[in-house]
């Protein structure tokens, strides 16, 4: 079966520090990856998503950046984290066509 | 922009009641919508899915409908347990070779024992 792991779970960054978040699928080949992000109490806004290696495209304008350096890992990066970047982070996968699958996320606070 | 929209923020029920959550969406050219469960501290879990050829889908004590004349969905889960209180998200899919979702702002369910 398939699954997805994110990690870390929490992390607490001062501001103007550097991000690297990791989320790999196992089970699957070749998925449709996606990153969200999650302010309190509100709905996920899609960051970026992958259909292949090497393939990023970003949703929205952000201090943010993402990078696919395997078939089934998809990394989330920032050089100077921002206050703003306070979030919680998902990562998600799917086939073509079929429902994304979420993994349990990173809550990020900067201080 | 297109987006896809809850009625009710909050809705509270008591065990064992049936629960009806509502989305509205407004992009017309969408073909599949899917429900996702979210619990405190977690991922969307998801719940049921539904392609815009039917109108109707059942799953374990769920139900989706969907009116294409309105654009409208609803999710109704049967014989409300404490477990399913979360928030709920009905999302839209743009994109078949992309896949991606446009989610609306949630619909917290809250059961009352």
């Amino acid at each position: 079966s398939q699954t997805i792991h994110q990690w870390p779970a929490t992390l607490v960054q001062p501001v103007g520090s550097p991000l690297s978040l990791e989320c790999t699928v196992e089970g699957t080949s070749n998925p449709n990856l996606y990153w969200y992000r999650q302010a309190a109490g509100r709905g996920l806004q899609l960051l970026f998503y992958s259909v292949g290696i090497g393939q990023i495209s970003s949703e929205v304008p952000q201090n943010l950046s993402a990078s696919r350096p395997q078939d089934r890992q998809f990394i989330l990066s920032s050089k100077k984290l921002l206050l703003s970047d306070s979030g919680f982070y998902l990562c998600a996968w799917s086939p073509q066509g079929r429902p994304q699958h979420f993994g349990d996320g990173t809550r990020l606070s900067i201080l | 922009g297109e987006s896809v929209g809850l009625h009710l923020p909050t809705l509270s029920v008591q065990e064992g009641d049936n629960s009806i959550i509502n989305c509205a969406y407004s992009n017309s050219a969408s073909d599949y919508f899917i429900w996702y469960k979210q619990e405190s501290g977690k991922g969307p879990q998801f719940i049921i899915d539904i392609r815009s050829n039917m109108d109707k889908r059942q799953g374990q004590r769920v139900t989706v409908l969907l009116n294409k004349t309105v654009k409208h969905l609803s999710l109704q889960i049967a014989a409300t347990q404490p477990g399913d209180s979360a928030v709920y998200f009905c999302a839209e899919v743009l994109g078949r070779a992309t896949n991606k979702l446009i989610f609306g702002t949630g619909t917290l369910l809250a059961v009352q024992p």
